[in-house]
């Protein structure tokens, strides 16, 4: 199975921040990517997918980047409805995999 | 707009098994593939595998290929998750989402159905 890693786990930050989140594939998967987006007891929201291309009504404060097997979520700068976590997904290769997850809390 | 309404709560015994449904609507229903995914409690996600309403193609995780059916129901837009063999494993929010064809990204989301399987 293709192993997707997040880094950082957590990180703490303010509002107005710019927020990154790497995440890295264990094999070439292309653009195949989505980031998604999870507040506490509620369903997950999909943001991004194409590695860079935002899904319907999301917010361009949100931006994703791919270099090679690595790929990142930007939030330029970060409001209050923000704080959640977030995962990346591939879904180039069967079985779909997720991330273990970036959780942003308020500094 | 689109929406996918799952089917509520469940709370099963060890062993038995459980259907999931998962009812679209504000879309053409036969022209989007519809996955489903779980969430352990405080876990992250894991995918379960994923039909097609068009022609019933289904593609299964391996871990669940022998205890997991996915059906679906053109004549009420609906998509049904059956789990076999329940263990407390099998504790989670069984999610439905769009898509999840091979290089077919989720859009959607359903809200979720906690099932909890006592041993």
């Amino acid at each position: 199975d293709i192993q997707m890693t997040q880094s950082p786990p957590s990180l703490s930050a303010s509002i107005g921040d710019r927020v990154t989140i790497a995440c890295r594939a264990s094999h070439v998967i292309s653009n195949y990517v989505a980031w998604i987006q999870q507040k506490p007891g509620k369903a997950p929201k999909s943001l991004i997918y194409a590695a860079s291309r935002l899904q319907s009504g999301v917010p361009s404060r949100f931006s994703g980047l791919r270099s090679g097997t690595d790929f990142n979520l930007t939030i330029s700068s970060l409001q209050p409805e923000d704080f959640a976590t977030y995962y990346c997904q591939q879904y180039h290769t069967y079985p779909f995999t997720f991330g273990p997850g970036t959780k942003v809390d308020i500094k | 707009q689109v929406q996918l309404m799952q089917s509520g709560v469940e709370v099963k015994n060890a062993g038995a098994s459980v259907k999931v449904s998962c009812k679209a609507s504000g879309y053409t229903f036969t022209s989007y593939g519809v996955s489903w995914v779980r969430q352990a409690p405080g876990q992250g996600f894991e995918w379960m595998g994923w039909i097609a309403p068009y022609n019933g193609n289904t593609e299964y995780a391996q871990k669940f290929q022998d205890r997991v059916k996915m059906s679906i129901d053109t004549a009420t837009d609906t998509v049904d998750l059956e789990v076999r063999g329940l263990t407390s494993g099998d504790t989670a929010v069984y999610y439905c989402a769009r898509g999840g064809a091979r290089y077919d990204s989720f859009d959607y989301w359903g809200q979720g159905t906690l099932v909890t399987v006592s041993s």
